[in-house]
């Protein structure tokens, strides 16, 4: 079975800076996706970003962008001149390749951002 | 984007009555459907997957006759919590896929808080 471990309960950070969220996976298989998701206040899920496991260039997006090692089944999300509206829940997921397209999803990190 | 809408936003019932709730899409056509469950302050849990025109599947742990599931067509998934208690209460969240379509992504509803008295 696939576990996603995301060790930090509560980030913090100042307005402008940078921010790294930590996510760690567990898995036997060779083709999956990784996904970062938002969750802000009103509990909408927004997808932030995507790494197909067998692509070896780090997924961007703007601001956000992720450190891929699949080696150490680790997948860190990096936010670059955090803004008020990251403030959010975020979760890192896990979805096996073929399938139906259930996520597995780690405990989630609560990410403040300070002005 | 695609978007996926829940009705209702909110919803609170007695101890022994049934609550539907809707999760549609609205802009493009759903071959899969997921249905989440999430406590307060924590992660979401899939209770059950289905496809279009087939039973749902059922993650291990969640009752399938409590919480029924029909995938009537492709734009519609409902979310029957029967006979619903206090712990029921939580906040339901359905997601949807277009597989051909979408590669791996779903779009998530905006969910549904249930609170059982």
């Amino acid at each position: 079975a696939q576990t996603v471990t995301q060790s930090q309960p509560e980030m913090s950070v100042q307005e402008a800076e940078t921010v790294t969220l930590s996510c760690t996976y567990d898995t036997s298989e060779s083709n999956y996706y990784l996904f970062w998701y938002k969750q802000p206040p009103s509990r909408q899920m927004i997808l932030v970003i995507r790494q197909e496991a067998y692509k070896q260039q780090n997924a961007t997006e703007n601001r956000f962008s992720v450190n891929f090692q699949k080696a150490a089944k680790s997948f860190s999300l990096k936010i670059s001149d955090s803004q008020l509206g990251d403030t959010a829940m975020y979760f890192c997921a896990f979805m096996k390749g073929g399938s139906q397209g259930n996520l597995i999803f780690g405990k989630g990190t609560k990410l403040s951002v300070k002005p | 984007g695609a978007v996926v809408s829940q009705h209702p936003s909110r919803v609170i019932c007695k101890s022994g009555t049934s609550v539907k709730i809707e999760c549609r899409s609205l802009d493009f056509q759903a071959t899969t459907m997921f249905w989440y469950r999430q406590f307060p302050k924590q992660s979401l849990m899939l209770m059950a997957t289905s496809n279009e025109g087939s039973k749902a599947t059922y993650e291990q742990g969640v009752e399938k006759d409590k919480f029924l599931i029909n995938h009537a067509s492709l734009t519609l998934s409902t979310l029957t919590v029967t006979s619903a208690h206090p712990e029921d209460s939580s906040f339901y969240i359905c997601s949807a896929r277009d597989k051909p379509r979408m590669d791996n992504e779903q779009f998530f509803g905006p969910g549904t808080r249930l609170t059982v008295l």
